[in-house]
């Protein structure tokens, strides 16, 4: 069975103070691991896909990271408007190609 | 393009009622899953629909049920209401099966 931890399940910021998030999976053959944001309310939005080892995408202050085994989510420089909960989750190859298997989330919380 | 589209934002029902939500996904996207996300469990696969037949079904009882029309809109009913189905219920859709999905901003469902 598909399984996601990520950790720390909360993390405390202050601005500009740098960090990352962790996202472990263990899937029977990876078609790719997603990252997401999600707001108090709201429903996930879309931040990253990494479907290989090596792989690594940026988006302002975000790069997501990929390896055999985890994943990791950098932040540089956060901001307050970054706080906000972080999923991270994997969809297998083959049969259930759709289906999205979630961890189940690091709080982040960036303070002035 | 406009987003991924959910209603009723908001409902209250009764245990032992049943209930329908509605999703439009976004224009040109062929494939459409739910998710059931709580404090407790996280986001938590339900269901996906593409080309109106379902193709992937989480493990949830036979009392949670979907369906998908012609232009992609897909709809869900839960019958019999428990407690226990408290819960953001959320829809997103995809190009094809696999890959990116976008979801919409959900409907809290409230079982008194």
């Amino acid at each position: 069975e598909d399984q996601v931890t990520q950790s720390p399940e909360a993390l405390r910021l202050q601005e500009g103070e740098s960090s990352s998030l962790n996202c472990s999976y263990t899937v029977s053959g990876l078609r790719g691991l997603f990252w997401y944001r999600q707001d108090p309310g709201k429903g996930p939005e879309f931040l990253f896909t990494l479907y290989s080892a090596g792989e690594e995408k940026e988006k302002e202050r975000l790069k997501a990271t990929l390896t055999k085994k985890e994943s990791f989510l950098h932040i540089t420089a956060p901001k307050p408007e970054d706080s906000a909960t972080y999923l991270c989750a994997v969809q297998a190859s083959g049969g259930t190609a759709s289906k999205l298997t979630f961890g189940t989330g690091t709080r982040l919380q960036v303070t002035l | 393009k406009a987003g991924v589209t959910q209603t009723p934002r908001y409902l209250i029902k009764t245990r032992g009622q049943q209930v329908t939500l509605s999703c439009s996904p976004i224009s040109g996207h062929r494939s459409v899953s739910w998710y059931q996300q709580t404090p407790g469990q996280g986001l938590q696969f339900l269901f996906e629909y593409f080309s109106e037949t379902q193709r992937n079904k989480g493990n949830f009882p036979g009392r949670f049920s979907g369906r998908q029309f012609s232009n992609s809109r897909s709809e869900m009913n839960v019958s019999t209401l428990e407690l226990g189905d408290s819960a953001l219920y959320l829809c997103a859709s995809s190009v094809g099966r696999g890959g990116e999905q976008y979801f919409g901003p959900g409907t809290r469902l409230t079982v008194t």
